[in-house]
């Protein structure tokens, strides 16, 4: 069965990175889009990016709203099929639950989001 | 500008049956939609896709109770015979241009 198992929570400074990773199993992962999604507390759902696990690293593997444009990136090792999402210079308001999903159309990113990983928390706290 | 819009409260009884809207913006209303819930402390679970003719194609496991529909713009989420476990947020996600999700519905189950 398709699973997708995110790395623990994380504290993190002010101005700090962080990582978060994905690892996917039950299915070909270079076939299918991985998207990342937060969730402040108390708050909805926010896209973040998205990345093509078969193409990451060359032009068009990845894309990232543009609100994250400079401070986020999505990297993937294919080897182990898990995916990362890394996000540097925090701030206090990234302090949120980040989420990866699985687009359930194979070879796009536009898509419904049919599964869904348990969560990491991140926070950021001086 | 693709934006859904959802009602923030909706309340129903146990055992009775609720339907939750997702408008979708002017001029995208031929766009599919997708539903997913979120338990208390829990991430979102994916319920299912519905499609601007009404059509829906549900996730694995979801029970019997979860159906979707549409009406122009308007796509929908009904819960029958409504249990203490459908207490939960729900959010519509489209695709297309850009991910966009609603803000979400809390449900609340009397």
């Amino acid at each position: 069965q398709v699973q997708l198992v995110q790395s623990g929570a994380e504290v993190k400074k002010p101005g700090a990175s962080v990582k978060v990773s994905c690892k996917a199993s039950g299915y070909t992962f270079t076939g299918y889009y991985i998207q990342w999604v937060r969730q402040a507390p108390g708050q909805g759902l926010e896209w973040m990016g998205w990345i093509n696990p078969n193409t990451a690293g060359t032009p068009g593997g990845t894309f990232h709203a543009h609100k994250f444009q400079d401070r986020v990136a999505m990297t993937r090792d294919t080897s182990i099929s898990t995916a990362y999402m890394e996000l540097s210079r925090l701030k206090s308001d990234d302090t949120a639950v980040y989420y990866c999903a699985r687009v359930g159309i194979g070879g796009t990113s536009q898509g419904w989001f049919d599964y869904w990983g348990q969560g990491t928390l991140v926070t950021v706290s001086s | 500008q693709l934006v859904l819009t959802q009602s923030p409260f909706v309340s129903a009884s146990l055992g009775a049956s609720v339907k939750l809207t997702c408008t979708v913006s002017s001029g995208h209303s031929s766009y599919a939609i997708a539903w997913h819930q979120q338990q208390p402390e829990k991430g979102p679970r994916y319920l299912m896709k519905v499609n601007s003719d009404g059509s829906h194609s549900k996730g694995d496991g979801i029970p019997d109770r979860f159906s979707g529909s549409s009406s122009g713009a308007e796509r929908y989420l009904i819960i029958s015979s409504l249990q203490s476990e459908d207490e939960a947020d729900y959010y519509c996600q489209t695709w297309g241009i850009d991910i966009a999700f609603g803000g979400g519905t809390k449900l609340t189950v009397l």
